[in-house]
């Protein structure tokens, strides 16, 4: 059963350390997308890949946040330096364009303190 | 700026009654409408979806009701169970240009009790 997977599932770090989460789409997905989870705001969209070139990264901080997708396997976002206001559930999620459901990885729950 | 508003936030039903989760949207370029189930420590998973073409689909336990004119969409399941406590989003797609924007709505926390 393919799957999103999101390394490292947990993350505690203290403020201004650089964060870097992981995401490994399913194979065969052209479209890769990167949300961030929290009481407030619900889920929010940070970044959109489509055949690995970013197409919006219009929800990302640009000055703190950056996300790349090196290769057709990883996606990576990266925090720095963090911040105490960072500290949410980070979601990746895959999918092909059409009317195909997104699948997400079980995220990155980030501790910024 | 919420393009889809979702309630209620929290929903507390009978086991065997039925849980209604209503969403409304503004833009009319939207043309995807799905729904998602998270459980604790989860990601969001598809549970059912609808085109703007169709005013219901059912599947199993869940149905989505869909009224074009109203801007308007709704969850119904039926038969409610206590594995169906989850926090349920309904979702909008903007196709523009090929991009799949999917925007979510702020989530129904439901709590199924026996």
């Amino acid at each position: 059963d393919a799957r999103v997977t999101q390394t490292p599932r947990h993350k505690v770090t203290e403020m201004g350390q650089e964060v870097t989460m992981r995401c490994q789409p399913i194979l065969g997905h052209n479209t890769v997308f990167w949300y961030r989870q929290t009481m407030m705001q619900g889920l929010e969209l940070l970044a959109y890949f489509r055949n690995r070139a970013p197409l919006d990264d219009s929800g990302m901080p640009k000055d703190r946040f950056s996300a790349e997708m090196p290769d057709a396997t990883l996606a990576t976002l990266k925090i720095q330096p963090s911040e105490p206001r960072d500290s949410a559930v980070y979601f990746c999620a895959s999918g092909q364009t059409g009317y195909s459901p997104l699948h997400f990885g079980n995220g990155t729950r980030l501790t910024v303190t | 700026q919420q393009q889809v508003k979702q309630s209620p936030q929290s929903l507390i039903v009978q086991k065997g009654g039925i849980s209604i989760i209503n969403c409304a949207y503004e833009n009319t370029a939207f043309d995807y409408f799905p729904w998602y189930q998270q459980f604790p420590g989860k990601g969001p998973a598809l549970l059912i979806a609808i085109r703007p073409d169709v005013s219901e689909k059912k599947e199993g336990r869940f149905t989505i009701s869909f009224n074009k004119s109203a801007k308007q969409f709704s969850l119904h399941i039926m038969d409610s169970q206590p594995g169906d406590s989850a926090t349920y989003f309904c979702a909008a797609r903007t196709p523009r240009g090929g991009y799949q924007k999917v925007t979510f709505g702020t989530g129904t926390k439901l709590q199924v009790i026996p």
